[in-house]
């Protein structure tokens, strides 16, 4: 069972479409996070959210928006898609306390063509 | 955003050789420090958690120390084997809500 699962692997779409990333977590942790790996390599919070809070948004153009329908899933939407959000994007989960590490979804790979 | 700060940026070493690199963090509000190991092509895979000023940890040939006061980590591995070729990232944090912020890592590259 995977602890993590985000869905799709790989999404390739058109500039200016809007397309959504889904994780999945079955951990019970309450706690989740999206992270982009960016051109660099490196990796970079975008979200927080805990209990289905928003927690932290580190300056993520209002384009992308997060949905937490419950604790278990944190989903991302993306509108409008610009050649720039082409990054591996990964989901996360941990539990609050911070002394627990956290665990991390395979990455979704998104290319905008 | 923290400044976390890690070196060095890449490292060669040679097989049997060991190892050890640095996280450098803002001492001041410190809550715990996290390091991850991650492969390319996989997701980042937690080595460490640690919380508590001259905690040290150890998994295998890899181990861990820390200072809270000074605002640093290193990560040692020893006798490094080719599957040991990585990139070690560290997260310190602030709070417990707080999200992970990764250094930049550090690229090991173990040589046969």
């Amino acid at each position: 069972d995977t602890a993590v699962s985000q869905t799709p692997k790989y999404l390739v779409t058109q500039m200016g479409n809007d397309k959504s990333i889904k994780c999945e977590q079955n951990l019970g942790h309450d706690t989740m996070y999206w992270y982009k790996q960016d051109s660099k390599k490196f990796l970079k919070i975008m979200f927080s959210y805990n209990n289905k809070e928003l927690i932290i948004n580190e300056t993520v153009p209002n384009r992308f928006s997060p949905k937490s329908p419950d604790k278990a899933h944190l989903n991302l939407h993306i509108n409008s898609l610009e050649l720039g959000d082409s990054a591996v994007y990964f989901c996360a989960s941990s539990q609050r306390g911070g002394w627990t590490e956290a665990f991390f979804g395979q990455g979704t790979r998104l290319t905008v063509v | 955003i923290l400044n976390v700060e890690q070196s060095p940026q890449s490292l060669h070493v040679q097989e049997g050789d060991s190892t050890n690199f640095t996280c450098s963090f803002p001492s001041s509000n410190f809550y715990a420090l996290h390091w991850y190991r991650w492969e390319t092509a996989k997701s980042p895979e937690a080595l460490f958690v640690m919380t508590l000023n001259g905690d040290e940890k150890k998994k295998g040939r890899i181990s861990a120390t820390l200072n809270t006061k000074e605002g640093y980590s290193y990560l040692y591995i020893k006798g490094s084997q080719p599957e040991d070729s990585a990139t070690y990232l560290c997260a310190p944090r602030r709070g417990g809500a707080d999200g992970l912020t990764f250094g930049k890592g550090t690229h090991l590259i173990i040589q046969p």
